[in-house]
């Protein structure tokens, strides 16, 4: 199984400003997904970043307000931009791995709560 | 994406028992997906079950999938109270590049 490091583990932070999220893998990986858990939900994806190329963003995500970079195969950052109450949630970083290559695993998420 | 749904949405058993939630998704799938959350934490792996499997177990742990009704179970046995947590299933469609779809998940309460 692939292991998932996540920083910050969990940040406050003021309106309008932003945080980027760093997710480290221990092993080099295609793809890498970021997703969200908004207070007492289920998660949601928000995008899936590719080494090399442009994240691919789900419906209701925009790469204005969540950047995500992918320099290389065992790292990749999402940034949330202009924040608001409303981004308060769980942040997530997943990959696939392992013995049955489907498994998705996750990172220990990060806490963000927004002021 | 369309989130699945789970139920019971709340689950409170004694210690010993057996826990069983279901979880109904909407397409079809390549692979389905059970995990664990305690506490607002990071998400841990529990079983996969592929589209062309019905029944798998591990541990104390049995899942059966029904892609006709589209719907899978997960049974915990002999509940002991560090089981006291959200469990999600999650769908995938297959193709690499796909993501997961969540259920609303099941919170689990063992009572001692």
């Amino acid at each position: 199984s692939a292991v998932i490091s996540q920083k910050p583990s969990r940040d406050i932070c003021q309106r309008g400003t932003s945080l980027t999220i760093q997710c480290q893998v221990d092993s080099q990986v295609t793809m890498m997904f970021w997703y969200r858990q908004q207070p007492g939900q289920s998660l949601t994806l928000i995008a899936t970043a590719n080494q090399g190329s442009e994240a691919t963003y789900e419906s209701g995500f925009v790469i204005d307000k969540f950047p995500i970079s992918r320099p290389n195969l065992t790292f990749s950052t999402l940034t949330v931009s202009n924040m608001s109450p409303e981004d308060s949630s769980i942040y997530l970083c997943s990959v696939r791995g392992g013995a049955e290559s489907n498994t998705q695993y996750f990172g220990p998420g990060t806490r963000l709560t927004v002021l | 994406s369309q989130q699945g749904e789970e139920d019971p949405q709340a689950l409170s058993i004694q210690e010993g028992e057996n826990a069983t939630m279901n979880c109904s998704y909407k397409t079809s799938i390549n692979n389905l997906q059970w995990y664990r959350q305690n506490s607002g934490r990071g998400l841990v792996h529990l079983i996969l079950i592929r589209s062309n499997e019905r029944e798998k177990h591990s541990g104390r742990l049995r899942v059966t999938l029904d892609t006709s009704k589209k719907s899978s179970s997960l049974l915990i046995t002999a509940s002991r109270a560090a089981d006291t947590a959200s469990y999600f299933c999650a769908t995938d469609i297959g193709g690499g590049a796909d993501g997961l779809t969540f259920g609303k998940g099941t919170h689990l309460i063992i009572q001692p």
